[in-house]
């Protein structure tokens, strides 16, 4: 019954490489976002879709691609893998102004 | 343009005590504050969520409060217990065009000693 899923949990790559992390809600959530969190530990917005379409797009490299095929899913595409891609993505609903998020995708780039 | 910060950035306390994380916000329209903790390795956890015309909000040991006008925001942990150890993390959202997006501050690393 988890709320926010994402898999997978960890995800090991060398440069260069294209990658997708999934994202699943089953809240009924009609916003969900990516964020990124850093070797500092701070966490930074990337994306927002509200019901499968765009609303935020921070200043992020046009090689990261989200995808949304449905309100319960927001899929995020890595080009090209560079090193500084290191760091754990965490997807996150929202509803009624509360964010709910997920365990988090810890990617490493080699 | 949004800016969150924590004070202090790390705490280590004795068990029983009762502290208070800092969170300071620059812009004041703000929609809602969340509360989150994070474990290391792990995902967020929603801890208290205040909107922006409430002052207060309690969940068991925790009582968050926020002064909108000055921008800030205070999570009192009561009775601190070694499960208490994570990282404290705060976000506001903002009103209007910014109410889809999340500013984190950097969090509190709090450690509860036994």
């Amino acid at each position: 019954d988890t709320a926010v899923s994402q898999t997978p949990k960890y995800l090991v790559t060398q440069m260069g490489n294209d990658k997708s992390i999934k994202c699943e809600q089953n809240l009924g959530h009609d916003t969900m976002y990516w964020y990124k969190q850093d070797s500092k530990k701070f966490l930074k917005i990337m994306f927002s879709y509200n019901n499968k379409e765009l609303i935020i797009n921070e200043t992020v490299p046009n090689r990261f691609s989200p995808k949304s095929p449905d309100k319960a899913h927001l899929n995020l595409h890595i080009n090209s893998l560079e090193l500084g891609d290191s760091a754990v993505y965490f997807c996150a609903s929202r509803y009624d102004g509360e964010q709910y998020f997920g365990p988090g995708t810890r990617l490493t780039v080699t | 343009k949004q800016e969150v910060t924590q004070i202090p950035a790390a705490l280590s306390v004795p068990e029983g005590e009762n502290l208070v994380l800092n969170c300071s916000f620059t812009d004041s329209a703000i929609y809602n504050l969340q509360w989150f903790r994070q474990d290391p390795g792990k995902g967020l956890t929603s801890l208290l969520l205040i909107q922006s015309s409430q002052r207060e909000q309690t969940s068991g040991r925790l009582n968050a409060s926020l002064d909108k006008s000055s921008g800030r925001s205070t999570l009192y942990i009561a009775a601190s217990q070694p499960g208490d150890s994570a990282t404290y993390l705060c976000a506001v959202r903002g009103s209007g065009g910014s109410n889809y997006k999340l500013t984190f501050g950097k969090g509190t690393l709090l450690t509860v000693n036994p």
